[in-house]
């Protein structure tokens, strides 16, 4: 079945040990997202990549990156991760050109972060 | 960042009653979206809105788009406990990358 897949489902880190997570999609969607959800709270987007276009938020730390080496790959890179950056990690991909009107994100299973 | 005004935060029913919850926001969207997400797992779809006043139903969920396009409801009949999860609300304004503007989730519990 098309998805969106995330590896690994459960990472650990050190605090300060780089990290990276990996996204991959079926769909040919040509956009992939990134978001970060901590608990009781609603997922917070982190960047996004329309094709090879980067997309960073604003509000975004330094310390997140991403790649998109191709149309079905995202990476999260976390350069020195910190306490508080414990979290789930949720990749999303859409597809605006196909569907402008109707387009809608569709989530991979996450990514649960732990850094110790 | 934005968040949209999500209510109840909360509930606890009983298996097979019937469960609304809302979304308003104070400016227009053009999509309104749905998801439901179990602990440890990420957002899954439920119903997508695209035409103010569109009213969707999918099994036994039911949704509207505001005619104001301001506001977004989700009904559940007779619940069931694998209705067990938090509901999200979402919003889209539309343009190139049509970001998501989260509700502040709904904690759905249903004691069998």
């Amino acid at each position: 079945d098309a998805m969106v897949i995330q590896n690994p489902r459960y990472q650990v880190t050190q605090f300060g040990k780089p990290v990276t997570l990996s996204c991959s999609q079926t769909l040919n969607h040509n956009v992939m997202y990134w978001y970060q959800q901590k608990s009781s709270q609603a997922p917070k987007l982190l960047f996004h990549y329309y094709d090879k276009d980067f997309n960073n938020e604003a509000d975004t730390p330094d310390n997140f990156q991403s790649r998109r080496p191709n149309t079905s790959f995202c990476f999260l890179d976390i350069r020195s991760p910190g306490l508080g950056d414990a979290a789930m990690y949720l990749c999303a991909t859409s597809n605006p050109i196909a569907a402008p009107s109707t387009d809608t994100q569709y989530f991979g299973p996450g990514t649960r972060l732990t850094v110790l | 960042g934005q968040q949209l005004n999500q209510s109840p935060q909360s509930m606890f029913i009983q298996e097979g009653e019937d469960v609304s919850m809302n979304c308003t926001s104070s400016s227009i969207f053009n999509t309104w979206l749905w998801y439901k997400q179990d602990p440890g797992e990420g957002p899954v779809l439920l119903i997508a809105l695209y035409k103010a006043g569109e009213l969707t139903s999918n099994g036994r969920l039911t949704a509207q788009f505001g005619i104001t396009r301001k506001d977004s409801f989700l009904n559940i009949s007779a619940s069931i406990p694998s209705d067990v999860g938090i509901y999200f609300c979402a919003g889209q304004r539309g343009g190139a990358t049509n970001k998501l503007i989260f509700g502040t989730g709904t904690l759905l519990a249903v004691q069998p």
